[in-house]
């Protein structure tokens, strides 16, 4: 079980070029989530989503594109990458699951993405 | 819009010495998620412990425990019998309840403590 997997682990643009940052998990996972955290920061949500072919907007879409056609992939797509869009990017996934009435779910990270934008 | 704070940006612990880490979060939800993640200079991210609202006892993981103060919306973290590979940053995060569903179940971060362990 590799868990949550993201690649590259760095990577340098130039303005307005172009990236897709990768993102798989192999724990049959449904929800999936991609996060951003700028330097002494915590994490802010970019987009998310609660199954194939099902993604919506987080905190901080503006920028940024995702799709998800299998449950294990959901790649996050920076289409004229800007200064602002330095970060290090992370990569989450959860089952939740219904107990005593309740929804249970705990995220699990991958190692993140370092992208720096000049 | 719910908020996480953690007032201390730095925390230094002599081993096997006993250090608390504070947060405070504010909400009007009755039913949330609040845990502590811990990031090492990895950059991994790595759940310590969590803690379910409607729970009154305190969560505990071996070194690790929590009290929560639901009324003062208060939940630090005690990390017992410090190691130095205790060192890293960590981050407080509160969850809403996953039965509003959506972006609601994504995890709102504090800013972090960075702690240190001095051998």
């Amino acid at each position: 079980n590799a868990g949550v997997t993201q690649t590259p682990k760095f990577r340098i643009l130039k303005i307005g070029q172009s990236m897709t940052l990768q993102c798989a998990q192999d724990m049959n996972h449904n929800y999936m989530y991609w996060y951003r955290q700028d330097p002494g920061m915590g994490l802010k949500l970019i987009y998310y989503s609660v199954g194939a072919g099902i993604t919506d907007k987080g905190e901080v879409p503006n920028g940024y594109n995702v799709s998800r056609s299998t449950t294990e992939d959901f790649p996050l797509r920076l289409e004229l990458a800007a200064p602002s869009q330095t970060s290090v990017y992370f990569c989450a996934s959860s089952y939740p699951t219904p107990l005593s009435g309740r929804v249970q779910e705990t995220q699990y990270f991958g190692p993140g993405t370092r992208l720096l934008v000049l | 819009a719910q908020t996480v704070t953690q007032s201390q940006p730095e925390m230094s612990v002599q081993e096997a010495e006993t250090v608390t880490l504070s947060c405070t979060y504010d909400t009007s939800e009755s039913d949330y998620y609040l845990f502590w993640y811990k990031q090492p200079p990895s950059r991994q991210m790595i759940l310590v412990i969590r803690q379910e609202a409607y729970k009154q006892q305190n969560a505990t993981e071996n070194r690790f425990s929590v009290n929560f103060q639901k009324a003062a919306k208060s939940f630090s973290l005690k990390i017992s019998d410090s190691q130095l590979g205790d060192a890293a940053m960590y981050f407080c995060a509160y969850r809403r309840g996953l039965n509003y569903g959506g972006s609601q179940g994504n995890l709102i971060f504090g800013k972090g403590t960075k702690l240190s362990v001095k051998p």
